[in-house]
């Protein structure tokens, strides 16, 4: 079954905790994107990576830190250097090899709160 | 830089009403457009994209045209019901290298009514 895989749906973390998100793509997808979506707001990129082993900042990438060892995973690590991590986290893939195509497909996302 | 911007929601709609959701876009150059659908505690859903000037894109109903002349992508359907009651996205993409990053409005919600 090809998919996005966003885990786990619902995280809550004490202040001054890191904590990784977790996106998982079976699509075969060169290219991986974390958003940051607030309430109200559109989303924000954080950062993102079009080949394993190179990633490059978003507009918002200050308190989060991520990797891409495998082409089919991009953790995301938010940490106690983010001021207000409380947020809706979107992963999104692209395919960017053969015929060139700037879709972006998402998965379901994970709800992180901080206590 | 680039910009989306869409009308403010919430959008409240009878059933079978006509919808139209504004979105208009500021770009260096020629961008890709897209709108994307957010159910409730769900990700987004690609709904329908357009990738020059005068395309249409077309799904489930709905419909948008690339406007250059007017820098618009407004959505519209005909007719709505009550399952279409969600956040929608209106965003650009500019293949700047190979990026391709998606720059979003900020999401107009509908609210679709017996």
């Amino acid at each position: 079954d090809g998919g996005i895989t966003q885990s786990p749906k619902y995280l809550f973390r004490k202040e001054g905790q890191n904590v990784t998100l977790s996106c998982e793509q079976n699509l075969n997808h060169d290219a991986m994107y974390w958003y940051r979506q607030d309430p109200g707001q559109g989303l924000r990129l954080i950062y993102y990576s079009q080949i394993v082993n190179d990633f490059q900042k978003g507009d918002i990438a200050e308190g989060y830190s991520v990797s891409r060892e495998k082409k089919e995973s991009f953790p995301l690590t938010v940490t106690s250097a983010q001021k207000n991590p409380t947020a809706f986290y979107l992963c999104a893939t692209r395919d960017a090899t053969g015929r060139r195509t700037d879709t972006q497909y998402f998965g379901p996302g994970t709800r992180l709160t901080v206590l | 830089g680039n910009s989306v911007t869409q009308m403010e929601g919430p959008v409240t709609l009878s059933e079978e009403a006509f919808l139209t959701i504004n979105c208009t876009y500021t770009a260096t150059g020629y961008p890709s457009l897209f709108w994307y659908v957010q159910y409730p505690g769900e990700g987004l859903q690609l709904l329908l994209k357009a990738t020059k000037a005068d395309d249409k894109g077309s799904n489930k109903g709905f419909e948008a045209t690339y406007r250059k002349e007017t820098t618009s992508f407004h959505l519209e359907k005909g007719s709505v019901q009550v399952s279409d009651s969600a956040v929608y996205f209106c965003a650009l993409s500019l293949n700047t290298g190979t990026a391709s990053k998606l720059t979003f409005g900020t999401g107009t919600r509908l609210q679709v009514t017996l």
